[in-house]
């Protein structure tokens, strides 16, 4: 599976819009970038995933570059409990493929 | 989304005892579970993989006869701690996925201590 890159650590204001970025360059045609957040002490939560198209749930959204390079996940009101590790993920389309979780970005939402 | 619960949330245990884990998925069928181990400040690292009705692939560096797992049927999967040592204490998590998610859903974890 194709590696990713994000930043350790980054800060938001409650409110405010969190855009957490992430670089996937040696994404193949065939890989999806998932994201996922643990909170302290807690199994991760599955956010959003996407292959090409930029997506958007109830939670957040997923903007992919046209190339797939890169993505930003985005939160569109930040709050509080949105203060976690938040891990972009590359991986193939077959069932038996595990998430291989790099060191994430841990994001810290203050009032 | 799926649940998938875990339990239990935390045991301890004495040393050379052993520790079952129970992992199920509730409202779909898991054709395939993971097994991660998390220690303090670290990120998950993937144990092994389990498919339904086979044997589990385990990672390079994990012991296959200390970490038993046993996927019997698509709802559920064990993890079994054999003869556990203080070193074995960590946060222990698993994740099913069904055949026709694409995502996979993760348990609220197991924080296993080791006296």
């Amino acid at each position: 599976d194709a590696k990713t890159t994000q930043p350790p650590s980054m800060d938001c204001a409650e409110g405010r819009a969190a855009n957490l970025p992430c670089n996937h360059s040696t994404i193949s045609g065939n890989e999806y970038v998932y994201w996922y957040r643990q909170i302290h002490s807690q199994g991760p939560q599955y956010i959003i995933h996407g292959l090409k198209n930029n997506e958007t749930n109830e939670m957040a959204s997923l903007i992919i570059t046209e190339d797939r390079k890169s993505s930003t996940l985005i939160l569109p009101h930040a709050t509080l409990r949105d203060t976690a590790v938040y891990y972009c993920i590359v991986r193939g389309p077959q069932a038996g493929t595990a998430l291989i979780f790099g060191k994430g970005t841990t994001l810290s939402v203050s009032s | 989304g799926a649940v998938v619960s875990q339990h239990p949330s935390r045991v301890i245990c004495k040393s050379g005892t052993s520790v079952k884990i129970e992992c199920r998925s509730l409202d779909f069928q898991a054709t395939t579970m993971f097994w991660y181990r998390q220690f303090p400040k670290q990120s998950l690292m993937l144990m092994a993989t389990s498919n339904e009705g086979s044997k589990a692939t385990y990672e390079q560096g994990v012991e296959k006869d200390k970490f038993l797992i046993n996927h019997a049927s698509l709802t559920l999967s064990t993890l079994t701690v054999t003869s556990a040592h203080p070193e074995d204490s960590s946060f222990y998590i698993c994740s099913a996925r069904g055949q026709e998610n694409t995502e996979a859903f993760f348990g609220q974890g197991t924080r296993l201590t080791v006296v």
